[in-house]
């Protein structure tokens, strides 16, 4: 089955710092990566996803790059805010089964 | 996005006793939902999948009998606790997807805490 590593599992940034989180799959098969937020005792949230057939998308301050042929995809928030602050997981799933896989997630610490 | 509501938020059992959380699909008929636990600082833990009107697929060491779920329509799954203990206190999570449109996305519920006493 499908291996989703996540690193680092905490991250700690000023205001206004760039944060990258990196995730790593095992199957080829997966073609569709989202990211999700989670506050605590919250639900995750979906902040951006891709999808294999893109290297790279972007929303704002959120951007997520995939490189297929390495298995790896990243989040890149810019101009971090202290409203950043949350567990972020990534996540893979194939087409086929559409089950998705979830890393263990990273604690986003932003200091104002 | 669309909207996932989960009933109850919290509750509080006493050992011994079954407990069942709702999760429906508001505004979209979902195909297929998902059941999951999360302890504190850790990760979403994939129980089951559930595709309407069939049995659920529960994943590896997940005891199926122990919790029953069931997703008799398009806008509702229930996830039962029976015979909770104490180690079945966490945070119960389901999300919903309508993968027959084409779409990958899932929309999580707001989560359900439960604590056995």
């Amino acid at each position: 089955g499908e291996n989703v590593e996540q690193h680092p599992s905490t991250l700690s940034v000023q205001e206004g710092d760039s944060a990258v989180i990196k995730c790593t799959y095992s199957d080829s098969a997966s073609n569709y990566f989202p990211w999700y937020k989670q506050e605590l005792g919250k639900r995750p949230q979906l902040i951006i996803d891709i999808r294999s057939n893109v290297g790279e998308k972007k929303d704002q301050r959120i951007a997520v790059t995939l490189n297929k042929t390495a298995k790896h995809f990243s989040l890149h928030i810019t101009e971090t805010q202290p409203e950043d602050s949350a567990v972020y997981f990534c996540a893979a799933s194939s087409g086929g089964s559409y089950i998705p896989t979830f890393g263990r997630g990273t604690s986003l610490i932003v200091h104002p | 996005g669309a909207v996932v509501s989960q009933h109850p938020s919290w509750v509080i059992c006493k050992s011994g006793t079954s407990v069942k959380i709702e999760c429906r699909s508001l505004d979209f008929q979902a195909t297929t939902m998902f059941w999951y636990r999360q302890f504190p600082k850790q990760s979403l833990m994939l129980m089951a999948t559930s595709n309407e009107g069939s049995k659920a697929t529960y994943e590896q060491g997940v005891e199926k009998d122990k919790f029953l779920i069931n997703h008799a329509s398009l806008t509702l799954s229930t996830l039962t606790v029976t015979s909770a203990h104490p180690e079945d206190s966490s945070f119960y999570i389901c999300s919903a997807a309508a993968f027959a449109s084409g779409y990958n996305e899932q929309f999580f519920g707001p989560g359900t805490r439960l604590t056995v006493l």
